[in-house]
């Protein structure tokens, strides 16, 4: 079975840092790429980033572009998001989820931003 | 740019409901559509504009490619009844339609 379990998110201030992580099982982690995806409340859906099979490749929406990093450790099963100079529109539900046309989506961890 | 219509739509259970989905530019097949419930991830329906994800009834289904698509629920069940998005992910940044709300 392909779960998906995101940890990491918390109550940050304005300008302040967060890692998420994804924790993958139930597939062969290394052959898919993998995304971020948030959704800030009562809001609808917003792709954050795409990391292709082997991490050569990475794609950032524009507005997270220098503030967000995202990274993947095979051996691990893992992925991870790492969010810089937070802002309060940083405030959502992150969701990693599996490949481009997303079929498994974890649970999503609550990041909040705000002083 | 995707976009979706109509916003909301209201229909009865047995009913058809057809929801559109139109992007700024070409995806050419590269389309996908889900539904969100309160409380849950989304969860993926159709990609490729027009096949079925794994465990989806038959009852949904999808058409269209280039600008413009489509899904059609043919006979509506009480547990259709949520947010749909499109999603193309033809061209970065890959981007979501901002949802149709079927609702009774």
């Amino acid at each position: 079975e392909v779960q998906l379990v995101e940890s990491g998110g918390d109550l940050v201030q304005p300008g302040g840092s967060l890692r998420l992580s994804c924790a993958a099982s139930g597939f062969t982690f290394g052959t898919y790429s993998m995304s971020w995806v948030r959704q800030a409340p009562g809001k609808g859906l917003e792709w954050v980033a795409n990391i292709r099979q082997d991490g050569s490749e990475k794609y950032f929406e524009d507005s997270m572009k220098g503030r967000f990093t995202v990274s993947r450790d095979n051996a691990r099963n893992s992925l991870y998001l790492q969010m810089n100079s937070l802002k309060s529109e940083d405030t959502a539900m992150y969701y990693c989820a599996r490949g481009v046309e997303l079929a498994f989506w974890g649970q999503g961890t609550p990041v909040t931003v705000s002083s | 740019v995707m976009t979706q219509s109509p916003a909301t739509l209201s229909v009865s259970p047995g009913e058809r409901a057809t929801l559109s989905c139109r992007a700024s530019q070409s995806v050419s097949g590269a389309l996908a559509w889900y539904h969100q419930k309160p409380g849950q991830p989304p969860r993926l329906l159709m990609y490729g504009a027009s096949t079925r994800a794994t465990g989806i009834p038959t009852r949904f289904s999808g058409s269209g490619s280039g600008t413009e698509f489509t899904l059609t629920i043919s006979s509506l069940q009480s547990e259709d009844f949520a947010v749909y998005y499109c999603q193309q992910y033809n061209n970065w940044p890959f981007t979501f339609g901002p949802g149709t709300k079927v609702d009774i």
